[in-house]
């Protein structure tokens, strides 16, 4: 298996753009995570699905912060307009049931700088 | 909300030495507590979790201890090798299905 697959790996863009981060999670997994990592933060749990249904989306940090799941093999964050304290780390997280939602498979992240 | 504090914030030690690095944590409700290594330009890997049901827990070279009255839980890292290097996360949760809190990381630098 690829493992989970993240794209772009990278983005810059400008303040105001809308930017969307794409994640294809490992097949088979029931839970799907979005992460955001920065210096000042650490590690944030942004938002979590289970059967592409969104159980818990207390992490998401305003309006401006979207998630979808669409299917079992695809998920979107989206962030319009964005900001550059955006600018940070994203992560996409997958886990099979029998694991536990907490027993993520990371992607490589998508570095998004907002200038 | 859940507190996790992670020391120390960089550790180096020699090959073959341990390494210890500790967190403590502020929920007492709190019952679930994985750690994570993640490598330069990677995503976090669990690497091993224990659960408060258990004092301590081993696998190969890597263990974790869990003293649930004074909240605090340790990674100890065995025979370190170059590989090893890496920042080091501590979570803690509710359970294993809630949300995790992580502590900000320890960077550990093996040198030969």
């Amino acid at each position: 298996d690829a493992g989970v697959i993240q794209s772009p790996r990278h983005e810059v863009t400008e303040m105001g753009q809308e930017v969307t981060l794409r994640c294809k999670p490992i097949s088979g997994h029931d839970y799907l995570f979005w992460y955001r990592q920065t210096m000042m933060r650490g590690l944030e749990l942004l938002i979590y699905f289970n059967n592409n249904v969104p159980i818990d989306d207390s992490g998401m940090p305003e309006d401006r912060f979207s998630a979808k799941m669409p299917n079992a093999s695809f998920s979107t964050l989206k962030i319009q307009p964005s900001e550059p304290r955006d600018s940070a780390v994203y992560f996409c997280a997958s886990s099979p049931r029998a694991s536990g939602p907490q027993n993520g498979f990371f992607g490589p992240g998508t570095r998004l700088t907002v200038l | 909300g859940e507190n996790v504090e992670q020391h120390p914030s960089t550790l180096s030690v020699q090959e073959g030495d341990s390494a210890v690095i500790k967190c403590t944590y502020s929920d007492s409700a709190s019952n679930y507590f994985p750690w994570y290594k993640q490598e330069l330009g990677k995503g976090p890997q669990l690497i091993i979790d224990i659960r408060s049901n258990v004092g301590e827990k081993k696998d190969q070279r890597i263990a974790v201890t869990l003293n649930k009255t004074a909240k605090h839980f340790s990674l100890h890292i065995t025979e370190t090798q170059p590989e090893d290097s890496a920042v080091y996360f501590c979570a803690a949760s509710r359970t294993s299905w809630g949300k995790l809190q992580f502590g900000a990381g320890t960077q550990v630098v093996v040198t030969p």
